[in-house]
């Protein structure tokens, strides 16, 4: 199936500063998810996100999905050190397993 | 209880050893997901429990041989790994093999010398 890519693979941010990381793909999505995992944890289910334009809050995290459905966004503000972690976006094929993106780690600069 | 229990956390083992990691849920999921995790990658999916009958194996070597004994419990067999199968094994649930969200336990992390 068509894999979904996901930019950057690292960010480097200082506390307070803002994070964003995205999803993209050559194919119509019909859905995109997002996991957190922390550093030696499990991933953690964010959200998922299913309708063209769609944007989603919970809390500091902002959730986008483009109108073409192409493309997806989680955007975090003002960043706190538990914010730390790896961030997956995640689409959902026909036989409904995830296939991942490669993950975008957060790392606060000290 | 919402979690997804696995034991145990961490295993070392021979190349010759049998072992089994555990895997327990008791939110009444009917879909359980075994995954296997490198370094710095994403989740690899292994294998696919629906109503506890095997859905989905993808391509996984005979070596790793999955058991659902019933609707709450699923047990990944371990036999004669190599080196490069050393990883993060989490195991997974979710309401059903349709449903949106997976739950995922802690992970065994496995090393295989």
């Amino acid at each position: 199936g068509q894999q979904v890519m996901q930019i950057p693979q690292y960010q480097h941010v200082q506390e307070g500063e803002d994070f964003t990381t995205y999803c993209n793909s050559s194919t119509t999505l019909s859905n995109i998810q997002w996991y957190k995992q922390r550093p030696g944890g499990h991933p953690v289910f964010l959200i998922q996100l299913v309708k063209s334009g769609e944007v989603k809050k919970q809390k500091r995290l902002t959730f986008q999905f483009g109108e073409a459905k192409k493309n997806s966004s989680l955007h975090i503000t003002a960043t706190q050190t538990t914010d730390v972690g790896t961030y997956f976006c995640a689409r959902r094929d026909s036989n409904y397993q995830l296939i991942w993106g490669a993950g975008t780690k957060l790392i606060i600069k000290p | 209880d919402t979690e997804v229990t696995q034991t145990p956390k961490h295993l070392v083992m021979g190349m010759t050893n049998k072992k089994s990691l555990k895997c327990e849920q008791h939110m009444g999921h009917r879909a359980m997901y075994w995954y296997k995790q490198k370094a710095k990658k994403p989740p690899e999916l292994m294998f696919v429990y629906s109503y506890e009958k095997l859905s989905i194996n993808e391509s996984v070597p005979s070596r790793f041989s999955p058991e659902c004994p019933n609707s709450s419990l699923l047990n990944l067999h371990l036999h004669a790994l190599q080196p490069e199968d050393s990883a993060l094994y989490l195991c997974a649930s979710s309401q059903g093999p349709q449903s949106n969200e997976q739950f995922f336990g802690p992970g065994t992390r496995l090393t295989v010398l």
